[in-house]
This record gives structure tokens, C-alpha cells and sequence, in this order.
């Protein structure tokens, strides 16, 4: 079945770097984009962009410009995201996400998640 | 003024319907757009319901019960999602979404309560 396994809790410091992983399996993974969205505890959902694994073509939310990076490793059907001087407010909940794009974005959305990886900032 | 504005609770009894509005910031016209819902529930990522942009341009999720359904109200510039007969099990948050000006826009969520 189509999977998304993340990597585990983080506890980073702040100004640290974090990079958080999405394995997919199930699915041709250069079909797909993957998406990227998180959730402070208590609080809404928060997209942070998307890439295509094909291309390797990333959209930012302008937001995130700067800091965020997503990546991937085709060999191993593997995304990433790197979120860098990390504060506080960063203490959310990341998810990945299968998406489906169509031409011109004529529509857009994630029909598969991952479980989320926690990603805590504290000194 | 939020690009997408939900109502943060809404309580409906079992067996009743619900009606989840996502009202779009003036000047962005509801009709142009593909509206998006999901259902979060506590320690669960996401789950994607349906889209809808018209009638002729709709898609249920895989899986999702045909008594969630999509639908908009031009004159309140909103999109709504309905839930027909209501169970216990729909009890969660939900979720608006949007594409807009190159990026994913969501709603703040409505907190829906079954009693």
C-alpha cells in the first residue's frame, strides 16, 4: 500500500539546523510531488512547499524562503527537508505528503501523509 | 483580513447534517477556485475528503463515505463541505484549502463536535 515513513523525533537548539526524512514506498515515487506541511500543537495546518522528485523543482511558501530546503534521493524513493536557525516558534509537527498536481496547477493536493515527525526547539 | 476564514466549532447531534463553511477574503471569487477539505483527527496526520470546484469538476476521496460532500455558496463567497447523517465518528477538526497566488492557503480549521 502507498506509504510514507518519516523519521523520528528531533530536539535541536536554537539557530540549529534540522533534517527531517520521508521514505515512500507503494508508488512510483517520481510520479508524485511531495509536500511539506506543519502543525504547532494546538494549531492549524501550515504548508512550507512542495518538490517534484523528477525535476527536483521546489515552491517555497514565502514564509519559509531562506530557510527551508527540500531534497531528494531517488535511489531510495526518499524525500527531505531542511529547516535551518531553527526558534522556537519552529516546535511543530512536520508532515510529508504525496501530492497531485496538475497541469498549471489546475488543481493541487496531498492524498497520502506521513505520521509526522516532531521537531522540538529549546534550549 | 485571512485569505480563508472557517469557523473555529460547530456541534451537531448524531444522525443530523453539518454544514462546514470556508469563506474566501473578499476579492477572491470562490467560483475560480478548487476547494480542498481534509479531516484531522487528535494524533493523526490529514486525511484528504474531497475536492470541489463545480459539479463537473469534483472528486471524492478514496475511500470517503458519499455523505461527505462538496458544494459552494457564490453569494457568501464560501465553500461548504456537508456531512449527512452524522456519526459519532466525525467528530474532528476540518479542514479548508486552497491554491492561490502560487501557493497552499488553508483555513484555521473547524473543530466539529458530534453530541
Amino acid at each position: 500500500q502507498v506509504q510514507l515513513v518519516q523519521s523520528g523525533a528531533e530536539v535541536k537548539k536554537p539557530g540549529a539546523s534540522v533534517k527531517v526524512s520521508c521514505k515512500a514506498s507503494g508508488y512510483t515515487f517520481t510520479s508524485y510531488d511531495i509536500s511539506w506541511v506543519r502543525q504547532a500543537t494546538g494549531q492549524g495546518l501550515e504548508w512550507m512547499g512542495w518538490m517534484n522528485p523528477n525535476s527536483g523543482n521546489t515552491g517555497y511558501a514565502q514564509k519559509f524562503q531562506g530557510r527551508v530546503t527540500m531534497t531528494r534521493d531517488t535511489s531510495i524513493s526518499t524525500a527531505y527537508m531542511e529547516l535551518s536557525s531553527l526558534r522556537s516558534e519552529d516546535t511543530a509537527v512536520y508532515y510529508c505528503a504525496r501530492t497531485l498536481r496538475g497541469t498549471e496547477f489546475r488543481y493541487y493536493y496531498m492524498d497520502v501523509w506521513g505520521k509526522g515527525t516532531t521537531v522540538t526547539v529549546s534550549s | 483580513q485571512a485569505v480563508l476564514t472557517q469557523p473555529s466549532s460547530l456541534s451537531a447531534s448524531p444522525g443530523a447534517s453539518a454544514s462546514l463553511t470556508c469563506t474566501l477574503r473578499s476579492g477572491i471569487n470562490v467560483g475560480t477556485y478548487m476547494i480542498y477539505w481534509y479531516q484531522q483527527k487528535p494524533g493523526s496526520p490529514p486525511q484528504f475528503l474531497l475536492r470541489y470546484k463545480s459539479d463537473s469538476d469534483k472528486q471524492q476521496g478514496s475511500g470517503v463515505p458519499s455523505r461527505f460532500s462538496g458544494s459552494k455558496d457564490a453569494s457568501a463567497n464560501a465553500g461548504i463541505l456537508l456531512i449527512s447523517g452524522l456519526q459519532s465518528e466525525d467528530e474532528a477538526d476540518y479542514y479548508c484549502m486552497i491554491w492561490h497566488s502560487s501557493a497552499v492557503v488553508f483555513g484555521g480549521g473547524t473543530k466539529l463536535t458530534v453530541l
